[in-house]
């Protein structure tokens, strides 16, 4: 089965600075997605990217998908502190399951 | 913007005994439903997806006698841990698409954490 794969597990930086976060996944998609998850909550839906897209943005986030290599990128512009949070990738399995495959996550940290 | 709730927010119980936890769409219908486990620091496993008016799909390897699901309302799906033991312990989320904005995104709900001692 496909999953994305992200990395780094684990990110540090300071507010205002940039924060970029990566995934891989394994077989074709229809779609791929990213959701932020603060401790022990459940998930927010970020951002959708098709997979005849190649770079979409929704504020301070911008998302590439690279479907030949198989990945895409989040960058989190001008980080904040409330940006603190785990970010997943989700591959929509497609055949019509309407299923999601998460990816294992970046814990991102960012410092005041 | 879509809303799902689940209920309880956290339950402790005793190995051996069942938990049932809820997920509500509140503000739109939604004929499938999603839940997820989640382990400390890892990331969300699908454990079935929940139809409404038929039976959940589980994926490999989730025991189906031991997470019953039903989804008897449009709006209401419930995840059964039956005689819970400690393995059982573990973040429970849910998620329902909102076909009336998008057949894609899935909003989740908070979350349930289940200990079992």
């Amino acid at each position: 089965s496909q999953q994305g794969e992200e990395d780094p597990q684990a990110l540090s930086i300071q507010e205002g600075e940039n924060a970029t976060m990566n995934c891989s996944y394994k077989t074709s998609i229809n779609n791929l997605q990213w959701y932020r998850q603060n401790s022990g909550r459940g998930l927010v839906h970020l951002i959708l990217i098709r997979s005849n897209e190649r770079e979409k943005h929704s504020g301070r986030l911008r998302v590439t998908l690279d479907t030949s290599k198989k990945s895409s990128s989040l960058l989190i512009t001008a980080s904040r502190a409330a940006d603190t949070a785990s970010y997943f990738c989700a591959t929509d399995a497609g055949g019509g399951s309407e299923k999601l495959v998460f990816g294992k996550g970046t814990k991102l940290t960012v410092n005041p | 913007g879509a809303v799902v709730s689940q209920h309880p927010s956290w339950v402790i119980c005793k190995s051996g005994t069942s938990v049932k936890i809820e997920c509500r769409s509140l503000d739109f219908q939604a004929t499938t439903m999603f839940w997820y486990r989640q382990f400390p620091k890892q990331s969300l496993m699908l454990m079935a997806t929940s139809n409404e008016g038929s039976k959940a799909t589980y994926e490999q390897g989730v025991e189906k006698d031991k997470f019953l699901i039903n989804h008897a309302s449009l709006t209401l799906s419930t995840l059964t841990v039956t005689s819970a033991h400690p393995e059982d312990s573990s973040f429970y989320i849910c998620s329902a698409r909102d076909f009336r904005t998008s057949r894609e995104t899935q909003y989740f709900g908070p979350g349930t954490r289940l200990l079992v001692l």
